[in-house]
């Protein structure tokens, strides 16, 4: 059949604001999580990871949570600028058996951040 | 260190031929992963190499095939295109296989008529 395309999630905010994306994985034994943001016309850059042994990490302006129980993610971002808007990404692996490299994203949240 | 390259950026051809796209990874990084960017399937992993090998594989059509070299880089080849490739395709480096952190080049988007 005709593919009807992802409609993405889409987050507005205003400059200054902290945003909250948010991101369902699928696979239990996934043990290493990344966000990612992509800008249009590049490729993903990385942004924050978090290991499984984790439930909290922070880098610069970012926050990344992870709900093991409920196979959750979120990325925090404080102090939101237009610089942020993006298509942000999460993705899930198994550092472990076969999966090596094989990255599995979600389908991704537009961020558009107003001046 | 230089990021991860790909060329050509832009490539456009017709149904039924073949194309090669090529990915130079970041210097040292020794697994290269491929992966398909549409709007309507979203990011779809094709296959990884590590020490030239292939390690895993997507979903995907045998149509769709790689290698890597001695140096690392990595090609991959799609034969008898159909319009339904169109895509960005995405290269990523990472040191090792499993578990590290993987950077994306900017990718070839490659438009099939």
């Amino acid at each position: 059949g005709e593919s009807v395309g992802l409609h993405l999630p889409t987050l507005s905010v205003q400059e200054g604001d902290n945003s909250i994306i948010n991101c369902a994985y699928s696979n239990s034994a996934s043990d290493y999580f990344i966000w990612y943001k992509q800008e249009s016309g590049k490729g993903p850059q990385f942004i924050i990871d978090i290991r499984s042994n984790m439930d909290k990490r922070q880098g610069q302006r970012v926050t990344v949570l992870l709900n093991k129980t409920v196979k959750h993610l979120s990325l925090q971002i404080a102090a939101t600028q237009p610089g942020d808007s993006a298509v942000y990404f999460c993705a899930e692996t198994y550092a472990g058996g076969t999966s090596y490299g094989k990255l599995t994203f979600g389908q991704g949240t537009i961020l558009t951040v107003h001046p | 260190k230089a990021g991860v390259t790909q060329t050509p950026r832009y490539l456009i051809k017709t149904r039924g031929q073949q194309v090669t796209l090529s990915c130079s990874p970041i210097s040292g990084h020794r697994s290269v992963s491929w992966y398909q960017q549409t709007p309507g399937q979203g990011l779809q992993f094709l296959f990884e190499y590590f020490s030239e090998t292939q390690r895993n594989k997507g979903n995907f059509p045998g149509r769709f095939s790689g290698r890597q070299f001695s140096n690392s880089r990595s090609e991959m080849n799609v034969s008898t295109l159909e319009l339904g490739d169109s895509a960005l395709y995405l290269c990523a480096s990472s040191p090792n296989s499993g578990g590290d952190t993987q950077y994306f080049g900017p990718g070839t988007r490659l438009t099939v008529l």
